[in-house]
């Protein structure tokens, strides 16, 4: 069973600033098989990156995704004031199904 | 559009069977993989299961006990009961498309288990 870790658990940063968070899993796993989301309070998550890299329907180019092994990472290039939010990583395996990290939280500073 | 919305009692009982439905508006319902997702208040994600558009199933393990999916095409419907609930199973449900990736949501629904 693949175990999704993420970090930080929080990251405060400012509007404008550069956000990274980071998902490492338990062993190493396809990148076609890793996605992120973002989840504002109240609202269901939104799909973000999908195969690790690939930006979903509508999503701005700001968001990067990276990564591959057991090491992916999420990149905000700029933070705008509707990007505090929870974000989490997810995998999807043929055994274990749909497993999520824990989530980062970015939060204003 | 793809719309899914969720829909079911807000309130189970200790030990009853709690039991949600899932319908679609924008598409048809065989052409998509369907999951329920799971998030406790201030907690993360837990994917509960799916229903393939042939009615086969993939269930999480720790929930397989206790789990039935079913879909109707007819009604453009999928539905989710889980068994013997306890106040661990207060959650927001969420329904969910996809395989790998889980790209349309529900806008979920709060179901608490209490006396």
């Amino acid at each position: 069973e693949i175990v999704l870790t993420q970090s930080p658990g929080t990251l405060s940063l400012s509007p404008g600033e550069r956000a990274t968070l980071s998902c490492r899993a338990s062993q190493s796993v396809s990148s076609d098989s890793l996605m992120w989301y973002q989840q504002k309070p109240g609202q269901a998550p939104r799909l973000l990156i999908y195969g690790a890299t690939s930006r979903a329907t509508g999503i701005p180019d700001r968001f990067s995704g990276s990564g591959s092994g057991t090491d992916f990472t999420l990149t905000i290039s700029r933070l705008e004031p509707e990007d505090f939010a929870v974000y989490y990583c997810q995998h999807y395996g043929t055994s274990a199904g749909v497993t999520f990290g824990p989530g980062t939280k970015v939060d204003v500073k | 559009q793809v719309q899914l919305q969720e829909s079911g009692p807000g309130l189970v009982k200790p030990s009853e069977t709690l039991s949600l439905t899932c319908t679609l508006s924008g598409g048809s319902i065989i052409s998509f993989y369907w999951n329920w997702i799971r998030q406790p208040a201030g907690r993360g994600l837990e994917w509960i299961g799916r229903i393939y558009p042939s009615g086969n199933t993939f269930y999480n393990p720790s929930l397989k006990s206790r789990l039935i999916m079913s879909l109707d095409a007819s009604k453009n419907q999928v539905s989710l009961k889980l068994n013997s609930v306890t106040a661990a199973d207060t959650a927001v449900y969420y329904c969910a498309t996809g395989d790998h990736d889980l790209d349309h949501w529900g806008q979920g629904t709060l179901v608490t288990v209490s006396a």
